[in-house]
C-alpha cells in the first residue's frame, strides 16, 4: 500500500464549482498534511497545510482533516480556469520526512 | 522570500557519468529533501536530510548519494548515471519542526543518453 493516495484524475468541474480533492494515508502517525498546487512545468507550491481535526478555511480553499479514517481532502470553491493544475498532497510523520502523493490532476472549464 | 537554487535548469549527460546535482537554500532550514519527478509516479522522496551530514533514505535511493556538509548546501550525486535516471529532480527545504512546510527550487531536468 503506498503511503499516500491520490485519485490522478483528471477531475474536470465547470467555472464557478466546487473541486473536491481526495487524499488517504497509510501511517497512523502521520502529524501534519499538506495541499501543493503545481502547473505544467513549475515547481509545487503550498496553498494549505493543516495539523489538527476539522476543517481550515483560507480564501476559495478549505482544507479537512479526519485522522480516525486517515483522511484528507482540498475544497476549492468558485473554481476558476486559474486553478487548473495538480494538486499534490503530502504528509510528514513523527520525523519531517515529507512523502507525497501522485497528485491529481484537475481541470476547469469556462 | 525563501530561496531555493538549484544550479542547474537543464542537464544532459552520458551514460556512466558521476553527476552532482547542487541545492543551496538561504532561510537556515534544518531540513533538505531530493525528489525526482516522473509522469504518473508523482514526486518521489531520494534522500532527505535533517542536519548537517545526517541523512535519512527515501523511497527511491539506490544508484543515489548525497552530500551536506554545510547547512545551506545539499547536493546529490549520481554515482554512474544511466538513461532511467532520466527525470526531473526537485530539491526542497523545511525549518526543522513538524508543523511546517517545505520550499522547492526551480528543479533541474537531467537527461542521460
Amino acid at each position: 500500500q503506498k503511503e499516500v493516495e491520490q485519485n490522478s484524475g483528471p477531475l474536470s468541474v465547470p467555472e464557478g464549482a466546487i473541486a473536491s480533492l481526495n487524499c488517504t494515508y497509510s501511517d497512523r502517525v502521520s502529524q501534519s498534511f499538506f495541499w501543493y498546487r503545481q502547473y505544467s512545468g513549475k515547481s509545487p507550491e503550498l496553498i494549505m497545510s493543516i495539523y489538527s481535526n476539522g476543517d481550515k478555511e483560507d480564501g476559495r480553499f478549505t482544507a479537512q482533516l479526519n485522522k480516525a479514517s486517515q483522511y484528507v481532502s482540498l475544497l476549492i470553491r468558485d473554481s476558476q480556469p486559474s486553478d487548473s493544475a495538480t494538486y499534490l498532497c503530502a504528509v510528514t510523520g513523527n520525523t519531517d520526512k515529507l512523502i507525497f502523493g501522485t497528485g491529481t490532476r484537475l481541470q476547469v472549464f469556462p | 522570500d525563501v530561496k531555493v537554487t538549484q544550479s542547474s535548469r537543464y542537464l544532459v549527460k552520458r551514460t556512466g557519468e558521476k553527476v552532482f546535482l547542487e541545492c543551496v537554500q538561504d532561510m537556515d532550514h534544518e531540513n533538505m529533501f531530493w525528489y525526482r519527478q516522473d509522469p504518473g509516479l508523482g514526486l518521489r522522496l531520494i534522500y532527505f536530510s535533517y542536519d548537517v551530514k545526517m541523512k535519512e533514505k527515501g523511497d527511491i535511493p539506490e544508484g543515489y548519494s548525497v552530500s551536506r556538509e554545510k547547512k545551506e548546501r545539499f547536493s546529490l550525486i549520481l554515482e554512474s548515471a544511466s538513461t532511467n535516471q532520466t527525470s526531473m529532480y526537485l530539491c526542497a527545504s523545511s525549518w526543522g519542526q513538524t508543523e511546517t512546510e517545505a520550499f522547492f527550487g526551480q528543479g533541474t531536468r537531467l537527461t542521460v543518453v
